[in-house]
């Protein structure tokens, strides 16, 4: 697609339930990250991705959270028991390489209550 | 540690006054990139400048100017003109070294330009 899409753009949950959001980045972009930005925040990071493999996932906050782009293209980022403090936007971006050049490319995010 | 401090955390501005955006940052490292984006209401983080550590060169592009001063650590955003369309969050934010390309941000500055 022409930019990086991301669904659902909002999720409401119950405290406790499962979520999974998803990441459609750039076609043929390697390099795939996941950020969280709470309310009132910048973006904290949260993992990265080169291809298929998972290279960085030292800002999961918990271990309820998991990430996976299991062909390097789609990638989905699930929290499982939700809390409370999970609620935020959880915005995904996409670099065509792997190296510090390109630009970085964000969705719109997916907003995310835990009631 | 890598650190981004935004201390305005909120700007009101008149249209076409001008209006600057202070940002330091805080690395050990001597190679670094530092950014600034914009987030507008849809979410979307809208890139604005990459500065390599070694170019302390001044930029400017159309309305927007940049002062990247390694001295004093600081890397400021000047909106000449401001217009309405320019209200949005602004980030700056720093590339952390390392294999994941990972970016620190600020808390951001809400600018609201009115008319």
């Amino acid at each position: 697609g022409a930019g990086v899409s991301q669904s659902p753009r909002y999720k409401v949950a119950k405290r406790g339930q499962d979520v999974a959001l998803r990441c459609d980045p750039i076609s043929g972009h390697v390099s795939l990250f996941w950020y969280q930005q709470a309310l009132g925040q910048g973006p904290e990071f949260l993992t990265y991705f080169q291809n298929e493999a998972q290279l960085d996932k030292s800002g999961l906050p918990s271990d309820r959270f998991f990430a996976e782009r299991p062909e390097g293209s789609v990638s989905t980022l699930k929290i499982q028991r939700t809390q409370q403090e999970d609620s935020a936007v959880y915005l995904c971006a996409s670099r065509k390489t792997s190296g510090r050049t390109g630009e970085l490319f964000f969705g719109e995010g997916s907003r995310l209550t835990v009631l | 540690a890598q650190k981004v401090t935004q201390a305005q955390t909120e700007i009101s501005v008149v249209e076409k006054e001008d209006v600057t955006l202070d940002c330091v940052y805080e690395t050990r490292d001597t190679t670094y990139y530092l950014f600034w984006y914009k987030q507008p209401p849809s979410g979307e983080l809208v890139f604005l400048i990459r500065r390599n550590s070694f170019d302390e060169q001044n930029e400017i592009s159309g309305r927007y100017s940049w002062n990247f001063q390694k001295s004093t650590s600081s890397f400021n955003f000047t909106i000449t003109a401001s217009q309405v369309v320019d209200s949005a969050v602004y980030f700056c934010a720093l590339e952390v070294r390392g294999g994941s390309e990972k970016l620190v941000f600020g808390k951001g500055t809400k600018l609201t330009v009115n008319p």
